[in-house]
């Protein structure tokens, strides 16, 4: 099954600032999707991200916030932008792998917002 | 609409009980895909099974095991004798085929030696 390799692993960083996250993942998968989690909370998921096009959005998630990139199959990042004590979550990219016809995730990043 | 309920908000048990999960799920699909992750203390979300709709076999892998039953649309996890390393956040999980996931709220499970 596909590897997805994520970092940074954590960061503390001071509001009003932004965060690039990366995912690069060993293998190709047919989709990327990028999930945030609140302190003892579940996976919401925040975007689709589509090859050489614009991600696709859930609803309460906007592009200015979270912009997100995949310039090929394996490569994604996600930024939060402008941030603040209420974006401290785990952030988890995911990979639908086509081998195990499930999902992957990356190993997440724990983000403090101080 | 998908939606995927786990009653149980936190777990405890002593090391060598067996314990089980529950996981209930709501959808229109006949299609449909069932997953159970293990989220460690560290973050990770850990594969553990798949199941799709069509196949209703019950699986055992090591001391977890999983009972799929269409017709009260659940989906239990039961660990046998559990071990301190099996304390985790357990999240269930629903795919309908409209290619994303929608999660259970997870449940808790503490594994005190």
């Amino acid at each position: 099954s596909a590897v997805i390799s994520q970092k940074p692993s954590r960061d503390i960083c001071q509001r009003g600032t932004s965060l690039t996250i990366q995912c690069q993942v060993d293998s190709q998968v047919t989709m990327m999707f990028w999930y945030r989690q609140q302190p003892g909370q579940s996976l919401t998921l925040i975007a689709t991200a589509n090859q050489g096009s614009e991600a696709t959005y859930e609803s309460g998630f906007v592009i200015d916030k979270f912009p997100i990139s995949r310039p090929n199959l394996t490569f994604s990042t996600l930024t939060v932008s402008n941030m603040s004590p209420e974006d401290s979550s785990i952030y988890l990219c995911s990979g639908r792998d086509r081998e195990m016809n499930g999902y992957t995730f990356g190993s997440g990043t724990r983000l403090t917002v101080v | 609409a998908q939606k995927v309920t786990q009653a149980q908000t936190e777990i405890s048990v002593v090391e060598k009980e067996d314990v089980t999960l529950d996981c209930v799920y709501e959808t229109r699909d006949t299609t449909y895909y069932l997953f159970w992750y293990k989220q460690p203390p560290s973050g990770e979300l850990v594969f553990l099974i798949r199941r799709n709709s069509f196949d209703e076999q019950n699986e055992i892998s090591g001391r977890y095991s999983w009972n799929f039953q269409k017709s009260t649309s659940s989906f239990n996890f039961t660990i046998t004798a559990s071990q301190v390393v099996d304390s985790a956040v357990y999240f269930c999980a629903l795919d309908s085929g409209y290619s994303t996931l929608t999660f259970g709220k997870g449940t808790m499970l503490l594994v005190s030696p």
